[in-house]
């Protein structure tokens, strides 16, 4: 009964190939998160959508796109993946509302290795 | 100053012992906290929020202290499975949370 699926769990690309990763819910929550996580350190955010708007990082490199096609589903892209996009990418998703922000549901991870 | 500050450990404490962990953060308008907890090599996972009147959910404890900026995390009776990285998180504007580095947690027989 998993609640945010991230697709694939493991992706090898090239120095330069494109890739997109994939991000699912079943929450229906309004909010969506992709966070970049590199060894031994916290995750860090690289934009989130609340709804359809979408909210960019000041410090989130260009090579570094996102979609939210509709409200279940939020893809990565990452143009030219250089050495040191090598990294586990955690999708999240919340619920905001008036009250405030409930807390992040994530998925298992995307394991990004550069060749 | 980073906005959220922990001890990054590690913390190597024997079985059964009790453990606390502290985390001060820099907004003092920052209005939801929380735990989490992760795994080596696997995703965060909510261990709890923490409320203003502190809470306490089975060995775990969390407190609130607005004035000083800090929150807290408290393990009694602590298994070989609590051994993590635990990650403090404050909630800052446009519904962005603010993570901490985390304290890795080694729990020895």
């Amino acid at each position: 009964d998993a609640m945010v699926i991230q697709n694939p769990r493991y992706q090898v690309t090239q120095f330069g190939k494109p890739v997109t990763l994939s991000c699912s819910q079943t929450l229906n929550h309004n909010v969506m998160y992709w966070y970049q996580q590199k060894s031994s350190q916290a995750p860090k955010l690289l934009f989130h959508y609340y709804d359809k708007d979408f909210n960019n990082e000041a410090d989130t490199p260009d090579n570094f796109q996102s979609r939210r096609p509709n409200t279940s589903f939020c893809f990565l892209d990452i143009r030219s993946p250089g050495l040191g996009d090598a990294a586990m990418y955690l999708c999240a998703t919340s619920l905001a509302g008036r009250t405030g922000t409930q807390p992040q549901h994530f998925g298992d991870g995307t394991r990004l290795s550069i060749l | 100053r980073k906005e959220v500050e922990q001890d990054p450990g590690p913390f190597n404490v024997p079985e059964g012992a009790t453990v606390a962990f502290n985390c001060t953060y820099s907004n003092s308008a920052s209005q939801s906290f929380f735990w989490y907890r992760q795994d080596c090599r696997k995703e965060p996972k909510l261990l709890m929020s923490v409320y203003s009147s502190g809470n306490e959910d089975g060995r775990f404890t969390a407190q609130l202290n607005r004035a000083s900026q800090y929150i807290s995390l408290l393990i009694r009776d602590s298994k070989l499975s609590d051994s993590a990285t635990y990650l403090c998180v404050v909630m800052g504007s446009n519904y962005q949370l603010i993570w901490g580095a985390g304290t890795k947690l080694i729990i020895k027989p």
